[in-house]
């Protein structure tokens, strides 16, 4: 069964550190989506991929965080400097061409611990 | 602003009892809900979805209710199982169609 691949699954770090996460989707599922979960929290979205261009960052603190999907296929989450508040589940999601669902299917996640 | 959360953070069930997960959605422009499953240390895996169009759907062992008068879904699961045991979060699409999670709720499984 086809499925969303993160990694790393931990990253450990110091503040003002870079960190980067790489995601690949479901071959075929054309939207990516980045999503931070808190613990004890429900996913937050970050930034919303179609192909290769970004259909909505506006949660994305953009003087810290980027996201790239240059070839419109794998992507990765950049963190630059990292802060205490970032430590978190970077959570990558697809889905495939809109029809009669709007599921997304999730990776397993990348567990960030800023220290 | 838009919200969607869930009555009780834990709930906690007999294994083979019925469990009802519920949830109060805040949009009313929100047509499309799903419920996703998190087990500890994974990411959300899809349980069930509804349109607003319908009021109830059936899956295996599992039932989503749609109230659209009240703003209230729920999710039942029959025969609870202690593989059931996980994170619950319902998910609207609000006005501008990107999914909203709620809070969530814990299931346990007493054996």
């Amino acid at each position: 069964e086809a499925e969303v691949a993160q990694s790393p699954r931990y990253k450990i770090t110091e503040k003002s550190q870079a960190v980067a996460f790489w995601c690949d989707p479901i071959s075929g599922h054309a939207t990516l989506y980045w999503y931070r979960q808190i613990l004890g929290q429900g996913p937050e979205l970050l930034v919303q991929f179609q192909d290769e261009s970004v259909v909505d960052d506006s949660q994305l603190p953009k003087d810290r965080f980027s996201a790239e999907r240059l070839k419109g296929v794998d992507s990765t989450l950049k963190i630059q400097p990292a802060e205490l508040g970032d430590s978190a589940m970077y959570l990558c999601a697809s889905s495939p061409p809109r029809g009669n669902t709007g599921e997304l299917f999730f990776g397993e996640g990348s567990r960030l611990t800023v220290l | 602003g838009e919200s969607v959360g869930l009555h009780l953070p834990t709930l906690s069930v007999q294994e083979g009892d019925n469990s009802i997960i519920n949830c109060a959605y805040s949009n009313s422009a929100s047509d499309y809900f799903i419920w996703y499953k998190q087990e500890s240390g994974k990411g959300p895996q899809f349980i069930i979805d509804i349109r607003s169009n319908m009021d109830k759907r059936q899956g295996q062992r599992v039932t989503v209710l749609l109230n659209k008068t009240v703003k209230h879904l729920s999710l039942q699961i029959a025969a609870t199982q202690p593989g059931d045991s996980a994170v619950y979060f319902c998910a609207e699409n609000g006005n501008t169609g990107k999914l909203i999670f709620g809070q969530g709720t814990t299931l346990q499984v007493k054996p």
